[in-house]
């Protein structure tokens, strides 16, 4: 299996844009989550899906934040308008059952708003 | 405040030396997890430790779980230029509960 593969690996894009970020979690998996990666802050839980179905968005900042999953194979990312604050990684990963239970991690988008 | 807290913040030694990592918290995880991030790319699982008081060793790498299960570190001997990169722990405070992550510890081993 080629493990969790997300694109773009880098975005640039102006403030107020808007942005996708694409995920396709490792086949057989059933859970997802999206994750967001700064300095300031480290790696943050931004939201968590199970068998495509969103079970914690707690961590998702705004409204501006908007995630799917249509289908066990891929899942986006939406930021719209974006803003220079959300420049960060955004990684993705997935996981055979549940939170607690080995998270596999892609590569990662880094996103630069300007 | 992060749950979990990880000190040093950064760590820099020679090759051969050896370390030790901390995550601490005040608060209980029925688990407890370590990744290693390398530049460019995603954090990657090391070990998951469950029961208190476990020791888990890894080729170079030992990781001990507190008794109270609050608690955890990492110690690498005989460190290697391979095995710079930013060391997180992961803690679920329940099975199925979210995992909460440190802030990480950026470890730098020169050659």
């Amino acid at each position: 299996d080629a493990g969790v593969i997300q694109s773009p690996r880098h975005e640039v894009t102006e403030m107020g844009q808007e942005v996708t970020l694409r995920c396709k979690p490792i086949s057989g998996h059933n859970s997802l989550f999206w994750y967001r990666q700064t300095m300031m802050r480290g790696l943050e839980l931004l939201i968590y899906f199970n068998n495509n179905v969103p079970i914690d968005d707690s961590g998702m900042p705004e409204d501006r934040f908007s995630a799917k999953m249509p289908n066990a194979s891929f899942s986006t990312l939406k930021i719209q308008p974006s803003e220079p604050r959300d420049s960060a990684v955004y990684f993705c990963a997935s996981s055979l059952a549940g939170m607690d239970t080995e998270a596999f991690f892609g590569q990662g988008t880094r996103l630069t708003v300007v | 405040t992060q749950l979990l807290e990880q000190s040093p913040q950064f760590l820099s030694i020679q090759e051969g030396e050896n370390l030790t990592v901390y995550c601490n918290s005040s608060s209980v995880f029925s688990s407890l997890q370590w990744y290693r991030q390398e530049p460019g790319e995603g954090p990657v699982l090391l070990v998951t430790v469950v029961t208190g008081g476990e020791v888990k060793k890894l080729k170079r790498l030992t990781f001990q779980f507190g008794d109270a299960r609050k608690d955890s570190s990492l110690h690498i001997t005989a460190a290697q230029p391979g095995d710079t990169g930013l060391y997180l722990c992961a803690g679920a405070k329940a099975a199925g509960n979210k995992l909460t992550f440190g802030g990480g510890t950026r470890v730098l081993v020169k050659p």
